[in-house]
């Protein structure tokens, strides 16, 4: 069984900080991806890494995949009150089922102002 | 609409009995999930159907669980015999691959929040 384990599993910050999100991984993954869902909603995809060693930027917002695919960082400059919400990662095995994507268990993130 | 709706948003049953759940998928998506989401267990896929299919391939668990898909843009969820463990929200997702990466996108509704008393 192909696991993903986030953490931290919660986080509570002040405005303005910075915070940075880890998604591990045994297993090696075709590509992984971020999503972030806000209560009441679903998760809406922020970004899809497939390189090994790739990094992506959304204006505050750094991804990385690590170089062996088993891993992956969200970080955050700067948080904002708008930045609350849970924040999944979710990996593609290789092969395997038509796009079957497993995901974390979610970081709870609460930025206060 | 331009994105995936499900219905009910919340529903609440008494166990033993039989519920389904709706989703109406995005024109043109090929490929539809549905997801269990629970705070101890996160978010796992239940079944999902492609394009050309009343079949669906089941995950974790199977049996009580069943998706129907009488349309290519609908979907409806059955869950057999609910029993309390089963409390949770069920996302419905539809996919489309992503051009430039390669990877297959999601676009998830807003869920249908069931409790089972």
């Amino acid at each position: 069984t192909q696991l993903l384990e986030q953490s931290p599993q919660f986080l509570s910050i002040q405005e303005g900080e910075n915070l940075t999100v880890y998604c591990n991984s045994s297993s090696v993954f075709s590509s992984l991806q971020w999503y972030r869902q806000e209560p009441g909603e679903g998760p809406v995809l922020l970004v899809t890494v497939v390189t090994g060693g790739e990094v992506k930027k959304l204006k505050r917002l750094t991804f990385q995949f690590g170089d062996a695919r088993k891993d992956s960082s969200l970080h955050i400059t700067a948080a904002q009150p708008g930045d609350t919400g849970l924040y999944l990662c979710a990996g593609r095995n290789y092969g395997g089922s038509q796009g079957n994507l497993i995901f974390g268990k979610g970081t709870k993130l609460s930025v206060k102002p | 609409g331009a994105g995936v709706s499900q219905s009910p948003r919340y529903k609440v049953a008494k166990r033993g009995r039989d519920v389904a759940l709706r989703c109406d998928s995005i024109s043109g998506h090929v490929t539809l999930y549905w997801y269990r989401q629970t705070l101890g267990q996160g978010s796992e896929v239940l079944t999902y159907s492609q394009s050309d299919a009343q079949r669906d391939k089941s995950g974790r668990p199977s049996g009580r669980f069943s998706a129907e898909r009488p349309e290519r843009s609908v979907s409806t969820l059955k869950i057999q015999r609910t029993e309390q463990g089963d409390s949770a929200v069920y996302l419905c997702a539809s996919s489309l691959r992503d051009r430039s990466s390669g990877a297959n996108v999601l676009t998830f509704g807003a869920g249908s929040r069931l409790t089972v008393l």
